[in-house]
């Protein structure tokens, strides 16, 4: 069935460092992955999205990038800064529905 | 644009009572989903609609819940009764059109069942 698996489940790093998500999808047909940021105590909140026909896509410090061979798409945040500290959700649209499968989400941690 | 809107924002109920949770999507929006979220399930979509219909309610998890949408701009969960195990956020999402498939999320209702 839809299936959305995300690594790792927490993340700690210091400012400035780089973090990496990953999530891997099960459906080959999906088409388009949304990434959400949630804050504590918030509401999830998209923070960058791709679709099946690119590989990679950037806005400022965050850029996501998508292996539909392998069916994966990871997260990068570079430069992070301690208000980048939340929980993010990647998510898989499969075909035929509107709907997302959401993955478990990611703790990140960037510590000043 | 307001946003979603969901209300009341936080509802403290006894177990066996009726709860009654409500959102208002953006204007324009043909789809609404229900979401409910908990630290041990995460984040778990319970019902969709498209333009008021339900579409896909297979995340439903009992008879005790049930979703309605009676017209473009309201939609309403409803837990009867409502159990302990029922406490956790439920999130309210809307999505403009098919093809266009980003869903924007309301503040969320925290309910505690106790």
């Amino acid at each position: 069935g839809e299936n959305v698996e995300q690594h790792p489940s927490t993340l700690s790093v210091q400012e400035g460092d780089s973090a990496v998500i990953k999530c891997t999808y099960s459906d080959s047909a999906s088409n388009y992955f949304p990434w959400y940021k949630q804050e504590l105590g918030k509401r999830p909140q998209l923070i960058i999205d791709i679709r099946s026909n690119v590989g990679e896509k950037k806005d400022q410090r965050i850029a996501v990038t998508l292996n539909k061979t392998a069916k994966h798409f990871s997260l990068h945040i570079t430069e992070t800064q301690p208000e980048d500290s939340a929980v993010y959700f990647c998510a898989a649209k499969y075909t035929g529905f509107q709907k997302l499968v959401f993955g478990t989400g990611t703790r990140l941690l960037v510590s000043p | 644009d307001a946003g979603v809107i969901q209300s009341p924002r936080h509802e403290v109920t006894e177990m066996g009572q009726e709860v009654t949770l409500r959102c208002k999507p953006i204007s324009g929006h043909d789809y609404l989903f229900w979401y409910r979220q908990t630290m041990m399930r995460g984040l778990e979509l319970l019902i969709y609609f498209n333009n008021n219909v339900p579409i896909d309610d297979s995340g439903m998890p009992e008879d005790r819940f049930s979703a309605k949408m009676p017209n473009a701009s309201f939609s309403t969960l409803k837990i009867q009764p409502s159990e302990p195990r029922d406490s956790a956020v439920y999130f309210c999402a809307s999505s403009p059109r098919q093809g266009s498939y980003e869903q924007y999320f309301g503040p969320g209702t925290r309910l505690t069942v106790t």
